[in-house]
């Protein structure tokens, strides 16, 4: 079956202008979390979504990250007035009521 | 900060040697995972071990776990080329939430 998928694969952007990271997860799948590496980093945590409780916004860096799931499905990360420091990949990832996470190829995103 | 601190940062090694990373945690866990990510990219998870587990398998893996320690190893053992990729440890502290380390970029030379 098909697995979580993100768009774009790549953005490049300008300081200052607003993006929206799009994630699909695999279908069924009531959790989703958005992380961001940063280069040669690990992984960070923004946030969490399960099923149709409030989300775990704990991870998010400032005020300027927003996340939202429409339908218990899609998910879309968007960071306003983008900052170089912003440049990073994001994944996604969904998961059943287990543990295993399954992720996306990840958006790489680069602020200019 | 990072809960997870791998060790090594950095190994690189001949095809058919065995391979060796060590992660170290700082909280209690339900579990502790292995990852592994290509070229950046999405990550594959390779194993979950539970906290009242010590040891686990599958094909050339080997995980251990040191609650006691709060510490856990991953083998590769007979490695090939294609393992070369970064290996991270996740830590399963509730509420289904992952905290990644800092990983371990293997290298498999042919």
């Amino acid at each position: 079956g098909a697995g979580v998928s993100q768009s774009p694969s790549n953005k490049v952007t300008e300081k200052g202008k607003d993006v929206e990271l799009r994630c699909d997860p695999i279908s069924g799948h009531t959790a989703l979390y958005w992380y961001r590496q940063s280069l040669g980093q690990g992984l960070e945590f923004l946030i969490y979504f399960q099923g149709n409780s409030a989300p775990d916004k704990s991870g998010l860096p400032s005020d300027r990250f927003s996340a939202e799931r429409t339908g218990g499905s899609v998910s879309t990360l968007t960071i306003q007035r983008t900052q170089q420091e912003d440049s990073a990949v994001y994944l996604c990832a969904s998961s059943s009521a287990g543990e295993t996470q399954y992720f996306g190829p990840g958006t790489r995103l680069l602020v200019l | 900060s990072q809960q997870g601190e791998e060790d090594p940062q950095a190994l690189s090694i001949q095809e058919g040697e065995n391979a060796t990373m060590n992660c170290s945690y700082k909280t209690s866990i339900n579990n502790l995972q292995w990852y592994r990510q290509n070229s950046g990219r999405g990550l594959v998870h390779l194993i979950l071990i539970r906290s009242n587990e010590r040891e686990k398998h599958s094909g050339r893996l080997r995980v251990t776990l040191d609650t006691s320690k709060k510490s856990s190893s991953l083998l590769i053992t007979a490695s090939r080329a294609a393992d070369t990729a970064s290996y991270f440890c996740a830590t399963d502290i509730g509420f289904q939430k992952l905290v990644f380390g800092t990983g371990t970029r293997l290298l498999v030379s042919p």
